[in-house]
């Protein structure tokens, strides 16, 4: 089985701060690593992704990511934020070969980012 | 290209009646997925549909199913309505889930 664990439910940081999302997981099996980002009423929509490869990642809006596979964290960090990052993050694993995990994405329970003037 | 389309955007329900939400995947993708994000409880997988078929299914009751048709459209049915079904249900379409999924914008379902 897999799980995603989000360390901080809550970040509040200051406009134009570099703020870190922190992410953990566990799995039995090679993973790929996602984030994703929710504003309000909305769908997610994907950040970045590991699959392969070097382990530090770019994405979308300035947001990087890096995968450690030996302390199996997958950590988001953006050098600068804006207001309009306000919103909640969501860091996801899959991969899973077979049994439960097979064909679904298993996310951790999120990180509200509230960036203030 | 369009996206991921979810049908309707809002719904009321009395307890203890039924509901179908529907979604569309992205032109090409033959997998669907349905989440439900429920308040407090984070994201819970519901279903995984590929080629018309169910593939995997999380830890719901038999009163949520639904199905994927030819055209790789699906539903979901909830059956017997409860207050705690109240949620925004996400469908998300890919080519291969290991490499992620693209989400809709969601049916936010409220029973009461």
């Amino acid at each position: 089985a897999q799980s995603v664990t989000q360390l901080d439910s809550q970040v509040p940081v200051f406009e134009e701060a570099p703020v870190e999302l922190r992410c953990n997981y566990s799995s039995s099996v090679s993973v790929y690593l996602f984030w994703y980002v929710q504003y309000p009423n909305q769908g997610l929509q994907l950040l970045l992704k590991y699959l392969s490869g070097s382990t530090l990642v770019k994405g979308i809006n300035g947001f990087e990511a890096e995968f450690n596979k030996s302390q199996t964290s997958f950590h988001l960090r953006k050098p600068s934020v804006h207001i309009s990052d306000t919103a909640e993050y969501f860091c996801a694993v899959s991969g899973g070969a077979g049994g439960t995990s097979y064909g679904k994405l298993t996310f951790g329970q999120g990180t509200i980012l509230t960036v203030h003037p | 290209e369009a996206g991921v389309t979810q049908s309707p955007t809002h719904l009321i329900k009395t307890r203890g009646q039924q509901v179908t939400l529907r979604c569309s995947p992205i032109s090409g993708h033959t997998s669907v997925y349905w989440y439900q994000q429920a308040l407090g409880l984070g994201l819970q997988f519901l279903l995984w549909y590929d080629e018309g078929e169910e593939r995997n299914r999380g830890n719901f009751p038999p009163r949520f199913s639904g199905r994927q048709f030819p055209n790789y459209s699906s539903e979901l049915n909830v059956n017997a309505l409860e207050l705690e079904d109240s949620a925004l249900y996400l469908c998300a379409s890919s080519l291969d889930f290991n490499y992620g999924y693209t989400f809709g914008s969601g049916t936010r379902l409220t029973v009461v």
